[in-house]
């Protein structure tokens, strides 16, 4: 049961535009949502979250947006740099629980 | 920022034997540590949650007898995967909670295991 869609494996973007990168869920209940960035050999690392009372978070070159009504998430990387290539995993939780919901992930390589 | 350190990072092991793996908090402790499993294309799915000094809770779907965690400090918790077969050929990693604080999640480095 895959309640945290990623429906892009991979993403390719020019260095300097902006990359988007998108997730999907099916849990209405979903309060709390989150972007890990992965670089290979080593674990997720928190990029960047957003709680569902707010539809927009931003950190940087790094925003996120949520669309409640569409239970639609998208993280933004503008300008992106060729550092940012990484596989990057979309997370969901509900309340306290510890219970965290991810994506498959989505391969970014951003080229110079 | 905290590190979780995860070994071994890969095993090849024969089918039927046990394969153990340690997930350490390096710089904090960490009452709950979780452990996933990714197979190839898919996505990080939760195995257990591992609570020190008490039995870890399992994910439906999940064997306790065949995927044992111990979780005995507020460092260390280790996975255990008994009499392993091809089929458990996976990506296994473990994260630790930072504070109780959702975005304190740290993650291990992973483990892949490979079984023949």
């Amino acid at each position: 049961d895959q309640q945290v869609k990623q429906n892009s494996p991979s993403l390719s973007v020019q260095e300097g535009r902006i990359s988007i990168l998108n997730c999907d869920y099916t849990n209405s209940m979903f309060d709390y949502f989150l972007w890990y960035k992965k670089y290979p050999a080593e674990g997720p690392t928190f990029l960047i979250s957003i709680s569902s009372i707010k539809d927009k978070n931003e950190d940087g070159r790094f925003t996120v947006f949520l669309n409640k009504s569409a239970k639609h998430l998208s993280l933004h990387i503008v300008p992106s740099q060729p550092g940012d290539s990484a596989v990057y995993f979309c997370a969901a939780s509900e309340g306290n629980n510890n219970d965290m919901r991810f994506g498959a992930g989505t391969r970014l390589t951003v080229k110079p | 920022g905290a590190v979780v350190s995860q070994h071994p990072s890969w095993v090849i092991c024969k089918s039927g034997t046990s394969v153990k793996i340690e997930c350490r908090s390096l710089d904090f402790q960490a009452t709950t540590m979780f452990w996933y499993r990714q197979f190839p294309k898919q996505s990080l799915m939760l195995m257990a949650t591992s609570n020190e000094g008490s039995k870890a809770t399992y994910e439906q779907g999940v064997e306790k007898d065949k995927f044992l965690i111990n979780h005995a400090s507020l460092t260390l918790s280790t996975l255990t995967v008994t009499s392993a077969h091809p089929e458990d050929s996976s990506f296994y990693i473990c994260s630790a909670r930072d504070q109780g604080l959702r975005e304190k999640l740290f993650f291990g480095s992973g483990t892949q295991l490979s079984v023949l």
